[in-house]
């Protein structure tokens, strides 16, 4: 089993929809979580952090369940420029794991 | 410098060969992590060091790969005997305070094993 997990899509959306991507992590041990964004062949680019109480920022909204052990990224009223890869990123003890990847592509 | 830099942009080799890939890290961050990835995949985890210290080598696929970071600063990572498998986007990214928190990355390396 792979240590993190993602759906790799691609999602196709309509711009001003709303969109989730999930991620399970395998490792209850865990510390830290977070949510990086990555351009077609450009290096990735720390969208938000993800805390235990859920955090917004602005139309995201990050969740961690740590019982389940999956965390949520959610898009309201998506864009045209929010086409991109959404990688979810693991702490364990230091070594910061990612997920393979979810690809988002909003149309118009 | 501004930004994490990594040399060259883009490396072509034969197979057989050994190649070394730089990394120059924002100046001051003390942690210092290397990934490879490949197209279509998320960054794979190959090692980290805080200061010079290699914490963490449990990603690196076999023996023919190894890293330095002797003076807690630039890094290097060492591919020896070169195979086709090789071949992939090698990155580097740095951490300002420690391990596990917000990583800058560089551009990259391409590396392509003829």
């Amino acid at each position: 089993r792979k240590e993190v997990e993602q759906d790799p899509g691609p999602f196709n959306v309509p711009e001003g929809a709303t969109v989730a991507f999930n991620c399970t992590y395998s490792n209850s041990a865990s510390q830290s979580f977070f949510w990086y964004r990555q351009d077609c062949r450009k290096e990735p680019k720390l969208l938000m952090s993800v805390y235990s109480s859920g955090n917004e920022d602005g139309r995201f909204t990050a969740q961690l369940n740590r019982a389940s052990q999956y965390i949520s990224l959610l898009i309201r009223d998506s864009k045209l420029s929010d086409s991109a890869t959404y990688l979810c990123v693991v702490n364990e003890g230091g070594k910061l794991i990612f997920g393979q990847g979810t690809e988002l592509s909003v149309k118009p | 410098g501004a930004g994490v830099s990594q040399s060259p942009r883009y490396k072509v080799t034969k197979r057989g060969q050994d190649v070394a890939l730089r990394c120059d890290p924002i100046s001051g961050h003390v942690s210092l992590y290397w990934y490879r990835q490949a197209l279509g995949q998320g960054p794979e985890f190959l090692t980290y060091f805080n200061y010079e210290a290699q914490q963490d080598k449990s990603g690196l696929p076999n023996d023919r790969f190894s890293a330095e970071r002797p003076e807690g600063s630039i890094s290097t990572l060492t591919i020896q005997r070169t195979e086709q498998r090789d071949s992939a986007m090698y990155r580097c990214a740095s951490t300002r305070d420690g391990p596990g928190e917000k990583l800058f990355f560089g551009s990259g390396t391409q590396l392509s094993v003829l």
